[in-house]
C-alpha cells in the first residue's frame, strides 16, 4: 500500500516571496505519477503540476516547480513570486502508472500568502 | 470541454436517513473515482471504477455505502443509514484510462457537501 505524508500542516509566506511545500511518499512501485493539487475554499481540486517517476527532469509550470528525489521518495513543491491567489490547501498525491492506477493523497498543507 | 458534474452540492440529513449523490464524469473518461474528504484531511478513495467495473472498493464501508456505474458513464453513491461521522465532502473525479502523458491526470468535480445531524 502507498502512503503520502505532508509534514507541514500550515505555512505562510509573504507576497512575492518563495515557499517550498514538502511531501514524502512510500511505495514499492517503480512506475508512478506524482501530483500537486490546489484546493481553494470552494473545495474544487485543481491540478497544479505533475511528475512522471521515470523522468529525471523536474517538472515546472510557470511559477510552480518540483524537486523530485526518487531515491529519497521526496516530492516538494516550490512556489515562486507568491501571489495572494495562491492561498489554499495544497495536496500531494501519488498514482500508480497502470491502466487504472489507484491514487493516494496526503493530508494537505494550508498555505497563506500574506500581503 | 465540460468538467465533472456533481449533484446535489449541499445536503443536510438526520442520522439514520439515506442520501444519494450523482456524478457525471468528463466525456470519454473511463475511470471514475469517489473520494470522501473529512474536514482537515486529504481525500480518501472510497471506490474506483474502470468503465462499469469496480477496480478498488477496499475502503468503502459496504455495510452502509454503495455505488454503481451501470452504463460506464455516470455514477451514484448512496449512504444508508447515515452516521454522524459521514459528514464530509464527497468528491467525484475522473481520468482517462491508459498511460498517455495526460491520461492519468485526475479531474475533480466541485464536491457534494454532506452534513449529518
Amino acid at each position: 500500500a502507498q502512503t503520502v505524508t505532508q509534514s507541514q500542516p500550515e505555512m505562510s509566506v509573504q507576497e512575492a516571496e518563495t515557499v517550498t511545500l514538502s511531501c514524502t511518499y512510500d511505495t514499492s512501485e517503480n512506475n508512478y505519477y506524482l501530483f500537486w493539487y490546489k484546493q481553494p475554499p470552494s473545495r474544487q481540486m485543481i491540478l497544479v503540476i505533475r511528475q512522471e517517476a521515470y523522468k529525471q527532469q523536474n517538472a515546472t509550470e510557470n511559477r510552480f516547480s518540483v524537486n523530485f528525489q526518487k531515491a529519497a521518495k521526496s516530492f516538494s513543491l516550490k512556489i515562486s513570486d507568491s501571489q495572494l491567489g495562491d492561498t489554499a490547501m495544497y495536496f500531494c498525491a501519488f498514482m500508480k502508472r497502470t491502466n487504472a492506477g489507484k491514487s493516494t493523497f496526503g493530508d494537505g498543507t494550508t498555505l497563506t500568502v500574506k500581503p | 470541454e465540460a468538467g465533472v458534474a456533481q449533484s446535489p452540492r449541499y445536503k443536510i440529513i438526520e442520522k439514520r436517513q439515506s442520501v444519494a449523490f450523482w456524478c457525471n464524469p468528463i466525456s470519454g473518461h473511463a475511470t471514475l473515482y469517489w473520494y470522501q474528504q473529512i474536514l482537515g484531511q486529504g481525500p480518501k478513495l472510497l471506490i474506483q471504477f474502470q468503465n462499469n467495473g469496480v477496480v478498488d472498493d477496499s475502503q468503502l464501508p459496504k455495510d452502509r455505502f454503495s455505488a454503481e456505474r451501470l452504463k460506464g458513464v455516470d455514477s451514484t453513491l448512496k449512504i444508508q443509514p447515515a452516521k454522524l461521522e459521514d459528514s464530509a465532502v464527497y468528491l467525484c473525479a475522473s481520468s482517462r484510462a491508459g498511460m498517455t502523458h495526460s491520461g492519468n491526470t485526475i479531474y475533480f468535480g466541485e464536491g457534494s457537501w454532506l452534513t449529518v445531524v
